[in-house]
């Protein structure tokens, strides 16, 4: 299966800056077939990218992804406060899709 | 809009069968493949497996031999059994769906809405 390695595991920013998350993956993925995800504190993932940089509906867009083969960025721009979340990437170009271990932001 | 909400058992013995489904509102279960998905405590995300309305499925070959995911249209529901539980099945389990088909191919696999979760804990 394909591995995902997100760094950093842990960024600290200021509200107003921008937030630069990196996934890896351990072999090319196909077609660009990666999403990215925000989950908050007790609550469920919410989809923020599909297909590497389309922004899922209502998604604002400071969020942004790119990138294809085996490396990927998601770029958040004008941190704000509520952005403070841990976020995954997956990808789905080969079943089993998996999912990275997450980065978690801080907003200080 | 669409909204998924999970149910179950919240404690199993461990050998156990673990059984949990998701109930389908403010939308149509067709066209989608609906998946499972587990966290458990402080850990990160891994994929079960998928059913699509017609009844195919599809799962995590690390799981697959314990695990049956099946749907009822009529009931807009889907569910999960997982076989033989031990500790290491205790986790957070989301139900979410996948892509509208008609509009992307049939590999496409994201997961938007989420439910919001049931943690099912393995203990004696």
């Amino acid at each position: 299966e394909i591995v995902l390695t997100q760094s950093p595991g842990t960024l600290s920013l200021s509200p107003g800056e921008r937030a630069t998350l990196s996934c890896r993956a351990s072999q090319s993925i196909r077609s660009r077939y990666l999403a990215w995800y925000q989950q908050k504190p007790h609550q469920a993932p919410r989809l923020l990218i599909y297909g590497a940089s389309s922004r899922a509906p209502d998604i604002p867009d400071r969020f942004s992804g790119s990138g294809s083969g085996t490396d990927f960025t998601l770029t958040i721009n004008r941190l704000d406060p509520e952005d403070s979340a841990v976020y995954y990437c997956q990808q789905y170009g080969r079943s089993p899709c998996t999912f990275g271990q997450g980065t978690k932001l801080e907003i200080k | 809009q669409v909204q998924l909400q999970e149910s179950g058992p919240g404690l199993v013995k461990p050998s156990e069968t673990l059984s949990l489904t998701c109930t389908v509102s403010g939308g149509s279960i067709n066209s989608h493949y609906w998946s499972w998905i587990r966290q458990p405590p402080g850990k990160g995300l891994e994929w079960i497996g998928n059913v699509f309305y017609s009844g195919s499925t599809n799962y995590n070959p690390s799981l697959e031999s314990r695990v049956t995911i099946s749907v009822d249209t009529s009931k807009k529901q889907f569910s999960l059994r997982l076989t033989s539980v031990t500790a290491a099945d205790t986790a957070v389990y989301y139900c979410a769906r996948g892509p509208d088909l008609e509009w992307f191919p049939a590999d496409n696999n994201w997961f938007d809405p989420w439910g919001q979760g049931t943690l099912v804990t393995v203990s004696s």
